[in-house]
């Protein structure tokens, strides 16, 4: 059963405008949310992440915004290049340390 | 400081056919997971150590798959034997004792003809 859902496959912006990426999750144990960053042939490479205590964090260009009541967050991004295109997982664990749950991704494509 | 490593980087056996895999976590990371990712689905926990002991295999298909990590540095996974649905990559991660954010490595993508 998929806890962590990322509901839309693909995203395409153009550069310099937002993208929005967003994930939705089901389990309320949840209390740390991360999005990864994967470009083909590579790993995951962690982003940003966010807390339950907290409902915003911002990192340059990156903003994850977390909705607890509605279990949602998102992950902003302004403004968008094109070496922002890559496949961005959103990830939650529910204890520090213990394994991750992933949604299927999300595949950016920034078009100049 | 280097990242997580693991080799081989692509591996290509036919079915029946043992295979295993390497990875060596970041220095001082004490938590190292392995996971399955199959195509377009995000990566799935197969086990994870804490220091050299196994605390999570749940998910480990234990009939075939394998895994040890001695000295609780360097793991090793395998599959003996292999299946055609074990085509995949096989991810290794790292995190600092406790720590939520987990380090990943390049993956090894393996191919079961």
């Amino acid at each position: 059963d998929q806890q962590v859902k990322q509901n839309s496959p693909s995203l395409s912006v153009q550069e310099g405008r937002i993208s929005i990426l967003n994930c939705d999750y089901t389990n309320s144990m949840f209390d740390y949310f991360l999005w990864y960053k994967k470009y083909p042939a590579e790993g995951p490479t962690f982003l940003i992440s966010i807390s339950s205590i907290k409902d915003k964090n911002e990192d340059g260009r990156f903003t994850v915004f977390l909705n607890k009541s509605a279990k949602h967050l998102s992950l902003h991004i302004v403004p968008s290049q094109p070496g922002d295109s890559a496949v961005y997982f959103c990830a939650a664990n529910s204890n520090s340390g213990y394994a991750l749950n992933f949604g299927k991704g999300t595949s950016l494509l920034v078009t100049p | 400081e280097a990242g997580v490593v693991q080799s081989p980087r692509y591996k290509i056996i036919e079915k029946k056919q043992p295979v295993a895999f390497w990875c060596n976590p970041i220095s001082g990371h004490n938590t190292l997971y392995w996971y399955l990712q199959n195509l377009g689905q995000g990566p799935e926990l197969l086990i994870r150590y804490e220091n050299e002991e196994a605390v999570d295999d749940s998910q480990l298909p234990k009939d075939r798959f394998s895994a040890e990590r001695l000295k609780g540095v360097d793991s090793t996974l395998k599959i003996q034997p292999a299946e055609l649905g074990d085509s995949a990559v096989y991810l290794c991660a790292s995190s600092l004792g406790g720590g939520n954010i987990q380090y990943f490595g390049a993956g090894t993508r393996l191919s079961v003809l």
